[in-house]
């Protein structure tokens, strides 16, 4: 099975910040990644998919780069409404999530 | 708009079964991959498994492999995720979500509202 490990668990930001948040693969899945935003009892959002393309209706301060086994989620300019945790999720064959990052304001 | 709505709390005793559904609607059953995933309490993401709608074909995580079952019926737009001999550790939200693409893997769009399940004695 791949293993997604995300970086940091916990990520203490202020509004205005720009954060980065690192997945790291086991092994190769090219740029079959996806990354999601969860708020507490909703369900997972889809941020961007294939590494770094946006998802419809998505702000732009969110972006994702990356390829093979390392890839990051940075959001340039944080809002109020960006708090929350952050997970990826390969598609290359598990489909495995990361851990989580839960981004908090400092 | 594309909605999945999925059944209610369950509440089972170890070593029981669960039978969650999610009826999907707003968009061609049969055109994308369903995929169940779950959430412990105060835990992370976790992927289940996915069905085909159209072929029935299916693809479970090696973790739940013996223990998962996933099913459709397309006459009612309606995917289902049997999950047998319950243990404690069951206890999570189970989530049923598209694919965003038909035919391809692209991330999972649109999410059901989740389903409690809780596996108590």
């Amino acid at each position: 099975d791949i293993q997604m490990t995300q970086s940091p668990s916990t990520l203490s930001a202020s509004v205005g910040d720009r954060v980065t948040i690192t997945c790291r693969a086991s092994e190769s899945i090219s740029r079959w990644l996806a990354w999601y935003q969860q708020k507490p009892g909703k369900a997972p959002k889809l941020l961007i998919y294939k590494a770094s393309s946006s998802e419809s209706g998505v702000p732009s301060r969110f972006s994702g780069s990356g390829s093979g086994t390392e890839f990051t989620l940075t959001i340039t300019g944080l809002q109020p409404d960006d708090f929350a945790t952050y997970y990826c999720q390969e598609y290359n064959s598990d489909y495995s999530f990361g851990q989580g990052t839960k981004l908090e304001i400092k | 708009q594309v909605h999945l709505v999925q059944s209610g709390a369950e509440v089972k005793k170890p070593g029981a079964s669960v039978k969650v559904s999610c009826k999907a609607s707003g968009y061609t059953f049969i055109g994308y991959y369903l995929h169940w995933v779950r959430q412990a309490p105060g835990q992370g993401l976790e992927w289940m498994g996915w069905i085909n709608p159209s072929s029935g074909d299916t693809n479970y995580a090696q973790r739940f492999q013996g223990r998962v079952t996933m099913t459709r019926d397309t006459s009612i737009s309606t995917a289902y995720m049997d999950l047998s001999r319950l243990r404690s550790d069951d206890t999570a939200v189970y989530y049923c979500a598209r694919e965003r693409g038909s035919g391809t893997s692209s991330g999972l769009t649109f999410w059901g509202q989740g389903t409690l399940v809780t596996v108590s004695s």
